[in-house]
């Protein structure tokens, strides 16, 4: 089953934060984090494996939640360079087979 | 950083005609890997698990005899979209799962498939 996440678009300033929030109906085993470009193919951003497990790449980073099924994305300080579409994908066990969230848009402005 | 190349990056092709995409992993041993398919401002969406020396495993939903999948050897799979329509026209995406020391998926650069 999808993951759901929220919201499904965000317009920021440069500089300014934001979380996207990645909510999954079945317990999981991993949650891994992608952007994507236009035109491109998703690019790996981290994968979190164990509950309250918190990552971080570089001003990037992500908490996973493994009572409540959830992971969080947080970008801090944000770089014209983050804008583009996040997607989540989950494993419900180990073995690489990712569903994908329905992607949260995110546009940096100067 | 493990590389997965995918081929061709662009296609266009009429309609009925069988049209072969390539996924190969550069420098890792893929004995699984996935295709999914993308529209427009949509997510992905899995198709199949591609299995080294067995048949592939096909989502919900995806006509197995329209999307032939092989996976012949341990770096390289490939999905033929046959007797392609233009409903088939989608962004398809290839992943490898890379294993050691902790598993990751890297993701092939797309094909974009046009059916006139």
């Amino acid at each position: 089953q999808q993951p759901v996440q929220s919201p499904q678009a965000v317009i920021l300033r440069e500089g300014e934060d934001a979380v996207i929030n990645c909510s999954s109906s079945k317990a999981l085993y991993s949650v891994h984090w992608y952007r994507q470009k236009h035109g491109e193919a998703p690019v790996f951003l981290m994968i979190l494996l164990k509950g309250g497990e918190q990552k971080g790449h570089e001003k990037i980073s992500a908490s996973f939640n493994e009572k409540k099924q959830q992971s969080s994305l947080y970008l801090t300080a944000s770089q014209l360079s983050y804008s583009g579409t996040y997607f989540c994908g989950t494993e419900d066990n180990q073995g690489g087979k990712l569903i994908f969230g329905q992607g949260t848009e995110l546009s940096v402005k100067p | 950083g493990a590389v997965v190349s995918q081929h061709p990056s662009r296609v266009i092709c009429k309609s009925g005609t069988s049209v072969k995409i390539e996924c190969r992993s550069l420098d890792f041993q893929a004995t699984t890997m996935f295709w999914y398919r993308q529209f427009p401002k949509k997510s992905l969406m899995l198709m199949a698990t591609s299995n080294e020396g067995s048949k592939a495993t096909y989502e919900q939903g995806v006509e197995k005899d329209k999307f032939l999948i092989n996976h012949a050897s341990l770096t390289l799979s490939t999905l033929t979209v046959t007797s392609a329509h233009p409903e088939d026209s989608s962004f398809y995406i290839c992943s490898a799962l890379y294993r050691d020391p902790n598993e990751k998926l890297f993701f092939g650069s797309g094909t974009q498939l046009s059916v006139l």
